[in-house]
């Protein structure tokens, strides 16, 4: 069983739709965790940082976590042709003395105008 | 203030060759990591380095790939006698000195390495 499990899609979506990106993990160890946005041919930026339970909003974008279900969610509002991108969850771990990351495979999605 | 870098981003190489891709990490960063990414497989670790030092190589395959962050220059990962199961995206972060709050690695643009 992996770390940490996403659904790669792809997810495709019309232009101005609610997006429900979510992972599971197994790992209880895991205390932050992040989304990062992928645009094809480019590396990952960082788009929301949690560290407990609950939700955080930035804009069109909410990062939930929900620790004792070992779920994140990251919701994206009036979705936008510009969010067409991969994104990937990833978390962070006490691994050796310094924090270690771990990936979720991704999840591809297209905004379609 | 310009961000990682990685060169070559692109590079091609023929079976038993050896790969070399750079990365300089952002200015004042002292940690580096190196990843790998194949299409729906998302990001492997590899190594994690800081200056002269390896701290993490769980990620590493034994054999044939090798990384170092030397004292000056950038950090090199290192594939001896490709083979084509190494084509694939290559991505270095680099990162502050840790603390114990807000922490993020910040990505190059990839270095991406086909082998014929």
């Amino acid at each position: 069983q992996k770390e940490v499990e996403q659904d790669p899609g792809p997810l495709s979506v019309p232009e101005g739709a609610i997006v429900s990106l979510n992972c599971t993990y197994s790992n209880s160890a895991f205390q932050y965790f992040m989304w990062y946005r992928q645009y094809s041919r480019k590396g990952p930026e960082l788009l929301m940082y949690t560290y407990s339970s609950g939700n955080k909003e930035d804009g069109r974008f909410t990062a939930q976590v929900d620790k004792s279900s070992k779920y994140i969610s990251l919701f994206i509002r009036d979705s936008q042709p510009s969010d067409s991108a991969t994104y990937l969850c990833a978390m962070r771990r006490n691994s050796g003395g310094y924090q270690k990351v771990t990936f979720g495979t991704g999840t591809k999605l297209q905004v379609i105008p | 203030n310009a961000g990682v870098m990685q060169n070559p981003r692109h590079l091609v190489r023929r079976r038993g060759q050896e790969a070399r891709l750079r990365c300089s990490p952002m200015k004042g960063h002292s940690h580096v990591y190196w990843y790998r990414q194949l299409p729906e497989e998302g990001l492997k670790f590899m190594v994690y380095l800081q200056k002269e030092n390896i701290i993490d190589e769980s990620g590493m395959p034994k054999e044939r790939f090798s990384a170092e962050f030397p004292k000056e220059g950038p950090s090199i990962l290192r594939i001896q006698q490709v083979v084509r199961g190494d084509s694939a995206a290559y991505f270095c972060a680099s990162s502050a000195e840790l603390a114990g709050g807000r922490y993020e690695q910040f990505f190059g643009p990839g270095t991406r390495l086909t082998v014929l």
